[in-house]
């Protein structure tokens, strides 16, 4: 089975970083996502880790450690339309995504 | 490109009815199609997964006599929701891929109200 934690809310003042962590124990894997999701709407593609290391994608950056099964997604120069849901998702050897509850960030003035 | 479209967006039955949901990629061909359920305020379940041509495979937990599933081409799947009840109220989200991406492309949801 599949065990995705990640936290449920976190709250961050427009233009300052917030880093979203998530650790997964997984059956297999093969590959870890990152969604953004606005409420009532359906998620978006924000990244893609499968190897170790640091992808950079502007704003938003994601790491993947697989030995010690974390992740985390940077959000850097936060701005009000980020606030939304994040969801961390693990995909296994046939491509079936399971995804962690998501977490609410909510970005103040 | 890779957009995934969903029909309706959404639909209001009675209970009892049976509802059809479609699921279409736009531009590429879909070999693989998931169907998710996301109920308020939580993340999305995987319900089943579906090849072109062959039966659905459904997650533990889902029965596939009530949501039935049809991948009948590369560019299209239809999820039904028979007999619906109000506690099959909830968002459905297709999602598809070719097996040339890495990524799957999430549709823009269905959002069901079984009254």
């Amino acid at each position: 089975g599949q065990n995705i934690d990640q936290p449920t809310e976190m709250t961050a003042t427009e233009g300052a970083i917030v880093q979203i962590n998530c650790t997964y124990q997984t059956s297999g894997f093969n590959g870890l996502f990152w969604y953004q999701q606005h409420a009532g709407e359906a998620p978006t593609f924000l990244s893609y880790n499968v190897l170790d290391g640091l992808e950079e994608k502007g704003r938003f950056s994601s790491f993947l450690s697989r030995s010690k099964g974390y992740s985390y997604l940077l959000l850097k120069e936060l701005q009000m339309k980020d606030s939304a849901s994040y969801l961390c998702a693990v995909r296994d050897e046939d491509y079936k995504l399971s995804f962690g509850a998501g977490t609410t960030v909510t970005v103040r003035a | 490109g890779a957009v995934v479209s969903q029909h309706p967006s959404w639909v209001i039955c009675k209970s009892g009815t049976s509802v059809k949901i479609e699921c279409r990629s736009l531009d590429f061909q879909a070999t693989t199609m998931f169907w998710y359920r996301q109920f308020p305020k939580q993340s999305l379940m995987l319900m089943a997964t579906s090849n072109e041509g062959s039966k659905a495979t459904y997650e533990q937990g889902v029965e596939k006599d009530k949501f039935l599933i049809n991948h009948a081409s590369l560019t299209l799947s239809t999820l039904t929701v028979t007999s619906a009840h109000p506690e099959d109220s909830s968002f459905y989200i297709c999602s598809a891929r070719n097996r040339d991406y890495y990524e799957q492309y999430f549709g823009p949801g269905t959002r069901l109200t079984v009254t």
